[in-house]
């Protein structure tokens, strides 16, 4: 099976600071993560992924890592802004199913 | 182009009670799968249906079951609410998930379950 675990529960980010948000999964054998944006009352919303031949790949605003070494995933949000507060959570994909984190809290302060 | 939708968005029930969410995927797309997300916590995989058929499910006991119908939408039913089943419940859709390459998912906003 896997486990997927978040490194921090909250995070307090001043607008227009970088964030950092980190996971950590469990099966070595993952090859696909996925990292999601839930906002109140939403349903989770795509980010960014990435497959496990990659250790990096850049969004808009946004770049994942993946370090297989240590199992570990980060999303990082440049220049955070007001509406990036939300809930993130990161996703791994194996035997046809996704796993999440528990998800971080991002909020951010003006 | 319509999202997913869900019905209904609030519910309350109690103990012992049973009780069905319905799931509309995005048009075009075969695969349903749902999800519960309990009060500050992470999703956790409940099922997966595509073309009518269960592909896979999740950690969950027996009275979780569901179905999906020739037009792809799908129903939950939970039977036997306990108070730890109030959570949201999450479905989301895709294009075919039988092949290795995962094919996003893209989610509804949601039924929200209370258990009195």
């Amino acid at each position: 099976g896997e486990s997927v675990g978040l490194h921090l529960p909250t995070l307090s980010v001043q607008e227009g600071d970088n964030s950092i948000i980190n996971c950590a999964y469990s099966n070595s054998a993952s090859d696909y993560f996925i990292w999601y944006k839930q906002e109140s009352g939403k349903g989770p919303q795509f980010i960014i992924d990435i497959r496990s031949n990659m250790d990096k790949r850049q969004g808009q605003r946004v770049t994942v890592l993946l370090n297989k070494t240590v199992k570990h995933l980060s999303l990082q949000i440049a220049a955070t802004q007001p509406g990036d507060s939300a809930v993130y959570f990161c996703a791994v994909f194996n035997d046809y199913k996704l796993s999440f984190g528990a998800g971080t809290t991002v909020t951010v302060r003006a | 182009e319509a999202g997913v939708t869900q019905s209904p968005t609030h519910l309350i029930k109690t103990r012992g009670q049973q009780v069905t969410l319905r799931c509309s995927p995005i048009s075009g797309h075969t695969s349903v799968y749902w999800y519960q997300q309990a009060l500050g916590l992470g999703l956790q995989f409940l099922l997966w249906y595509d073309e009518g058929e269960e592909r896979n499910r999740g950690n969950f006991p027996p009275r979780f079951s569901g179905r999906q119908f020739p037009n792809y939408s799908s129903e939950l039913n939970v039977n036997a609410l306990e108070l730890e089943d109030s959570a949201l419940y999450l479905c989301a859709s895709s294009s075919t998930g039988l092949f290795f390459l995962y094919n996003e998912q893209f989610f509804g906003p949601g039924t929200r379950l209370t258990v009195l």
